[in-house]
């Protein structure tokens, strides 16, 4: 039972435009979420959080949205850069442990 | 060092062997994880500890996985009879909870490859 998906395993996106990575939820109980960003051969970083009391949390060029009714959130980068190809997980939390959704490879090109 | 910190950060070996990964977390964080991801894979949970509790064992794969953790401080994944589909990043993460509100450190993770 996968409660936190990524639909989109890649994204590709041109040097200054916005990125939008996006994650569906299915467990209500859920009311903290995180993006997390993994470049090759390194562990992940934290890269935003936000709680469920909120609808936006903005970060320099991280956004994060939350749409609680439709258990959607999602990351906005924007202007993206060529530092910001990676992977990007987001996770979400209830009472108990982190869900990880699969990442999507984001690619920006020059 | 100030962050998470795993060891070995290679492993090379032959199927039916036995590994032991270990993880050192942050100093007071009392929450630690351990993950894998195998090639073109997301993260996939194994095991946490929180504390005292007992930990939550729902996701290691097989009866050949099983991890520690002592002092509530490092912890290590053990790996018996290592199959070749075992081969993956197991990378371990610590972390401290403020409220409802956790965030999760990552160490660099172990490269285990089973021949």
């Amino acid at each position: 039972d996968q409660q936190v998906k990524q639909n989109s395993p890649s994204l590709s996106v041109q040097e200054g435009r916005i990125s939008i990575l996006n994650c569906d939820y299915t467990n209500s109980m859920f009311d903290y979420f995180l993006w997390y960003k993994k470049y090759p051969a390194e562990g992940p970083t934290f890269l935003i959080s936000i709680s469920s009391i909120k609808d936006k949390n903005e970060d320099g060029r991280f956004t994060v949205f939350l749409n609680k009714s439709a258990k959607h959130l999602s990351l906005h980068i924007v202007p993206s850069q060529p530092g910001d190809s990676a992977v990007y997980f987001c996770a979400a939390k209830g009472a108990q442990k982190l869900v990880f959704g699969q990442g999507t490879r984001l690619t920006i090109n020059p | 060092g100030a962050g998470v910190s795993q060891s070995p950060s290679n492993k090379v070996t032959e199927k039916g062997k036995d590994v032991e990964l270990r993880c050192d977390p942050i100093s007071g964080h009392t929450a630690l994880y351990w993950y894998r991801q195998s090639l073109g894979q997301g993260l996939e949970f194994l095991i946490y500890f929180q504390g005292n509790s007992a930990p939550d064992k729902s996701g290691l794969p097989s009866d050949r996985f099983s991890a520690e953790r002592t002092g509530g401080s490092v912890s290590t994944l053990t790996i018996q009879r290592t199959q070749q589909e075992d081969s993956a990043v197991y990378l371990c993460a610590s972390s401290l909870w403020t409220g409802n509100q956790e965030t999760q450190y990552f160490g660099p993770g172990t490269r285990l490859l089973v021949l």
